[in-house]
C-alpha cells in the first residue's frame, strides 16, 4: 500500500483567491490522480499528473483553472485558481496500486469558498 | 461513455445483520473492472472489493461479497454480519485501467 499525505486538510478561502494543495506519497509512482468530490456528489477525475510532462485534464477541467505540478515521482500539487463558491469541494489525491481498478487515496483537502 | 448508478442514497442495517447495496453501470469497454470503495467519516477512501469483468465467479473479501450480473450490468455489494465500523459512504465504480468512474454513493448507517 501507499501512504498519501495531503495539505491542507481543510481551508476556508475568499472568493477570487487561489489555493495550492500538496500531495506527498511515500513511494515513487508514475501517475498521480486528482479527484474532486463536490458536496453530496461522487468523485470526479480532474486530471492525471505524470512526472516530467503536462497533466492530462478530463472534460470540463482546464489547466488555467486547475494548474498541476509534478516535479518528481513522489509529489504533486493542484492549484484551484480564482475560486468561487462552486469550487467548495473535497479535493483528493490518489495513486494506483499497480492492479487495475485499485487506487490509494489521501484523506482529502476540504475547501470552503466564501 | 461510462456511467455508474447507485439508486440508494441511504441505507441502514442492524448490527450483525446483512445488507445489500445496489449498483448498475454502463460501459462500452470489453475489458473492465468493477469495485466498491468505502469512505468513512475520516474521508480516506479504501478499496473494499474488486471484480474483474471477465471472471464469472463473484469476488469475496471476508464479510464482503458481490453479486455480479454481467448481462444485466449489475454489481451489488453484500455485507454480512454488519459491524459498527462498516458505517460509511460506499461508492461503486468501474474502470478499464486506473481511470475510474464512480457512482454517487450510498450512505450506510449501522444501528447497534
Amino acid at each position: 500500500s501507499a501512504v498519501i499525505s495531503q495539505k491542507p486538510s481543510r481551508d476556508i478561502c475568499q472568493r477570487g483567491t487561489s489555493l495550492t494543495i500538496q500531495c506527498q506519497v511515500d513511494s515513487q509512482v508514475t501517475m498521480m490522480f486528482w479527484y474532486r468530490q463536490q458536496p453530496g456528489q461522487s468523485l470526479t477525475l480532474i486530471a492525471t499528473a505524470n512526472q516530467g510532462s503536462e497533466a492530462t485534464y478530463e472534460s470540463g477541467f482546464v489547466i488555467d483553472k486547475f494548474p498541476i505540478s509534478r516535479p518528481n515521482l513522489t509529489f504533486s500539487t493542484l492549484t484551484v485558481s480564482n475560486m468561487s463558491p462552486e469550487d467548495s469541494s473535497i479535493y483528493l489525491c490518489s495513486v494506483g496500486s499497480g492492479r487495475p481498478g485499485e487506487l490509494f487515496f489521501g484523506e482529502g483537502s476540504r475547501l470552503t469558498v466564501l | 461513455a461510462q456511467t455508474v448508478t447507485q439508486s440508494q442514497p441511504e441505507m441502514s442495517v442492524q448490527e450483525a445483520e446483512t445488507v445489500t447495496l445496489s449498483c448498475t453501470y454502463d460501459t462500452s469497454e470489453s475489458d473492465y473492472y468493477l469495485f466498491w470503495y468505502k469512505q468513512p467519516p475520516s474521508r480516506q477512501m479504501i478499496l473494499v472489493i474488486r471484480q474483474e469483468a471477465y471472471k464469472q465467479q463473484n469476488a469475496t473479501e471476508n464479510r464482503f461479497s458481490v453479486n455480479f450480473q454481467k448481462a444485466a450490468k449489475s454489481f451489488s455489494l453484500k455485507i454480512s454480519d454488519s459491524q459498527l465500523g462498516d458505517a460509511a459512504m460506499y461508492f461503486c465504480g468501474q474502470g478499464g485501467s486506473e481511470k475510474l468512474v464512480f457512482g454517487k454513493g450510498t450512505k450506510l448507517t449501522v444501528n447497534p
